[in-house]
């Protein structure tokens, strides 16, 4: 079972600079979310999605760009990456929108912006 | 708004005794749900525990359990013989009953099993 896959797994970019993020599920859930962890502040939700076709805004969205065209995929992109968007990111799914009791979670991406 | 927090940035354990890790949060909902994930070195969280808030029997999944005390908004997690491979950080997390499947995590504590 591939789960949630998350990829690239490492990734320095350069002040300004562009790039996205892939999230991928094979599980059909319904429900995809992005969340960046940041030393002593856990996890904090970016953006979330409920279904192919639907997008809302987390906790921090500023710099951030989602969309959900299809249920397996949830790419997340950086437009103009800032030193503040060093990180690590966490893509997560579950079934549905009511509470099951487990966020599946990848394996996370480390992002370096210098 | 709701708030999580770990008052403990890292604790330490003896191999195969017991710790306690702590969490309380601040909320207005009455009915919600609490959970504990472990992140090991490899980064994957994985569930370790959950508590629903309607029901008042602690939680327990093997060598984990939890202190749940509604009133006091506590949490807390009593891993028990503890083992090499429970060296992880643990987060705290809390879900409103209406919020899909929105976390809130809390800070995180960073738990060393010594043997």
């Amino acid at each position: 079972n591939a789960g949630v896959t998350q990829t690239p797994k490492f990734q320095v970019l350069k002040t300004g600079q562009s790039m996205t993020l892939q999230c991928a599920q094979d599980m059909n859930h319904e429900y995809m979310s992005w969340y960046r962890q940041d030393p002593g502040m856990g996890l904090r939700l970016i953006h979330y999605s409920v279904g192919a076709g639907i997008t809302d805004q987390g906790e921090v969205p500023n710099g951030y760009n989602v969309s959900r065209s299809t249920t397996e995929d949830f790419p997340l992109r950086l437009l103009s990456a800032a030193p503040s968007q060093t990180s690590v990111y966490f893509c997560a799914s579950s079934h549905g929108t009511s509470v099951t009791g487990e966020l599946f979670f990848g394996e996370g991406s480390r992002l370096t912006v210098l | 708004a709701q708030t999580v927090t770990q008052s403990q940035p890292e604790m330490s354990v003896q191999e195969a005794e017991t710790v306690t890790l702590s969490c309380t949060y601040d909320t207005s909902e009455n009915n919600y749900y609490l959970f504990w994930y472990k992140q090991p070195p490899s980064r994957q969280m994985i569930l370790v525990i959950r508590q629903e808030a309607y029901k008042q029997q602690n939680a327990t999944e093997n060598r984990f359990s939890v202190n749940f005390q509604k009133a006091a908004k506590s949490f807390s997690l009593k891993i028990s013989d503890s083992q090499l491979g429970d060296t992880a950080m643990y987060f705290c997390a809390f879900i409103p009953d209406n919020a899909g499947n929105m976390l809130t995590f809390g800070g995180g504590t960073r738990l060393m099993v010594k043997p």
